[in-house]
């Protein structure tokens, strides 16, 4: 079945470092690919999206790149900054509307 | 305009116990998610509606849960001789339309607890 992989953290990073969280999936044909972010207290939102292979999504200085050769999804910032201290998901959808997640992501950034 | 809200936000009950939680979607929203999230994992499809027809109940885990819409809006997860391993933040989310395309808003999420 469709599964998402996400490198596990937590990852501690200062503020204006350079930052990426790693994303892999297996899926049957072509999914759309999403990440979602968890803010303490909060509940999730959509951060970007991409619905196809080589489109790049973009939101709050956050960029995610659709790669079909190698099944990957990364989250890429170039600043990071203490706000951005979250969890953060990476997910797929097949095609019709059902979301499959991985297992989060926490990052912390320090000032 | 307002977002998704769920009730209640914590539950605890005892093993064996009947619980029901509810969703509010977003006025106009035509689909309609439940997810599950277990401490340290991401969240894990349950089932969706797109108006009052559950589109696919694949996710699931038992007999023991049942969802319903009965009007297209509000939806109710019903656990029945609840689990400890049912324990779990239960996620809502809504959408416009039954599409990939559309955007999932999520609620705050029901944090069940089964003693």
């Amino acid at each position: 079945g469709d599964s998402v992989t996400q490198m596990e953290g937590p990852v501690t990073l200062s503020e204006e470092a350079f930052l990426t969280i790693n994303c892999t999936y297996t899926a049957t044909g072509y999914p759309s690919l999403f990440w979602y972010v968890q803010y303490p207290g909060e509940g999730l939102q959509l951060l970007l999206k991409a619905t196809k292979a080589d489109d790049k999504g973009s939101n709050k200085g956050f960029e995610a790149t659709y790669r079909k050769e190698t099944t990957s999804f990364h989250l890429e910032k170039g600043s990071v900054q203490v706000s951005d201290s979250a969890v953060y998901f990476c997910a797929l959808s097949p095609g019709y509307s059902t979301l499959t997640f991985g297992k989060g992501t926490m990052l912390l950034v320090s000032p | 305009g307002a977002g998704v809200s769920q009730t209640p936000s914590n539950k605890v009950t005892e093993k064996g116990k009947y619980v029901e939680l509810r969703c509010d979607p977003i006025s106009g929203h035509t689909a309609l998610y439940w997810y599950r999230q277990s401490l340290g994992q991401g969240p894990e499809f349950l089932i969706y509606f797109q108006g009052t027809g559950a589109a696919d109940d694949s996710g699931l885990p038992n007999d023991r849960f049942f969802a319903v819409r009965p009007e297209g809006s509000v939806s109710t997860l019903k656990i029945q001789r609840t689990e400890r391993g049912d324990s779990a933040v239960y996620l809502c989310a809504s959408s416009l339309t039954l599409s990939e395309i559309n955007e999932q808003f999520f609620g705050p999420g029901t944090r069940l607890t089964v003693l």
